[in-house]
C-alpha cells in the first residue's frame, strides 16, 4: 500500500496550459506539502497545509494553486504553464505533534515537463 | 545565511567511509535530519538527531551534531555501491518550515 501516492507520474505539455497535479496520503497525517526540485535537485518548498488550512506559502508565482479537500488530499494546479515550471514535484505529508520526530513521508514525484 | 549549506560531490571507494558535511541556519531548530534520494525516487529518511544530542549512532551510520557551530554530519562506515545516492541534510525551522539543503551526491569508486 502507498503511503503517500500523486498522479500523474510524467506530465508533458506545452507551454501556456494549465495542468494539475493531484496527491493523497492514508497515513493519517494532518499536514501536507508540496516541494520543487528543479534540474540540478535543488529542493525548495512551496506550500504547506495543516488540516486543510494553508500555513506555509513560500515565494510562488500565484499561478500555483493548491487546493486541500480533505486532510488526505493536496492538489496542485498550475495556470499558464511556462518553460520555467519543468521540475519534478514532490508531494509530501507528516505528522505535527510536539512528540512526533516532524519526519517527512515523501511521493514518488511528478515529473513535469513544459515544452 | 539563509541557506542549508552542503558539498554537491563526495566520491568514496567502496569499503571506505563516506563523511558528509552540513551547515544549517536556525539556532532553534529542534530536529535536523539527513534523507536519501536514490535515483527516479522520493526523498526517504535515513536518520535524525534531536537538537539536545551531539552523536547517534545507527548500525552503519553516525550523526555528529555540533550546535555551536550550526554543523551536522553523516559518516557512513563500510561504504556499499548501494549508499550511491544524493544525501540532503534537513532542518526543521521554528517556523515549522523542514529546508533542505543542495543534496550531496555520493559516488562509489569500485
Amino acid at each position: 500500500d502507498t503511503a503517500v501516492s500523486q498522479t500523474p507520474k510524467y506530465l508533458v505539455t506545452q507551454m501556456g496550459n494549465d495542468k494539475s497535479i493531484k496527491c493523497e496520503q492514508n497515513l493519517g497525517h494532518d499536514t501536507m506539502y508540496w516541494y520543487k526540485q528543479d534540474s540540478k535537485k535543488f529542493l525548495k518548498i512551496m506550500f504547506s497545509y495543516n488540516n486543510k488550512e494553508l500555513i506555509i506559502n513560500e515565494t510562488v508565482p500565484n499561478r500555483f494553486s493548491p487546493k486541500s479537500p480533505d486532510k488526505a488530499h493536496l492538489n496542485l494546479h498550475i495556470n499558464s504553464l511556462e518553460l520555467g515550471d519543468s521540475a519534478v514535484y514532490f508531494c509530501a505529508s507528516s505528522h505535527k505533534r510536539a512528540e512526533n520526530t516532524g519526519e517527512l513521508f515523501f511521493g514518488e514525484g511528478s515529473r513535469l515537463t513544459v515544452l | 545565511g539563509e541557506d542549508v549549506e552542503q558539498s554537491l560531490f563526495l566520491s568514496v571507494r567502496e569499503g571506505d567511509s563516506s563523511v558528509i558535511n552540513c551547515t544549517y541556519t536556525d539556532s532553534s531548530s529542534t530536529y535536523l535530519y539527513w534523507y536519501k534520494q536514490e535515483p527516479g525516487a522520493g526523498l526517504q529518511l535515513l536518520t535524525y538527531i534531536f537538537s539536545n544530542m551531539d552523536m547517534k549512532q545507527d548500525q552503519r551510520l553516525t550523526v555528529l551534531l555540533n550546535k555551536k557551530d550550526k554543523h551536522l554530519s553523516l559518516r557512513i562506515a563500510d561504504t556499499q555501491t548501494g549508499d550511491s545516492a544524493i544525501y540532503f541534510c534537513a532542518e526543521s525551522r521554528r517556523d515549522d518550515k523542514i529546508i533542505f539543503g543542495k543534496g550531496t551526491r555520493l559516488h562509489i569508486l569500485p
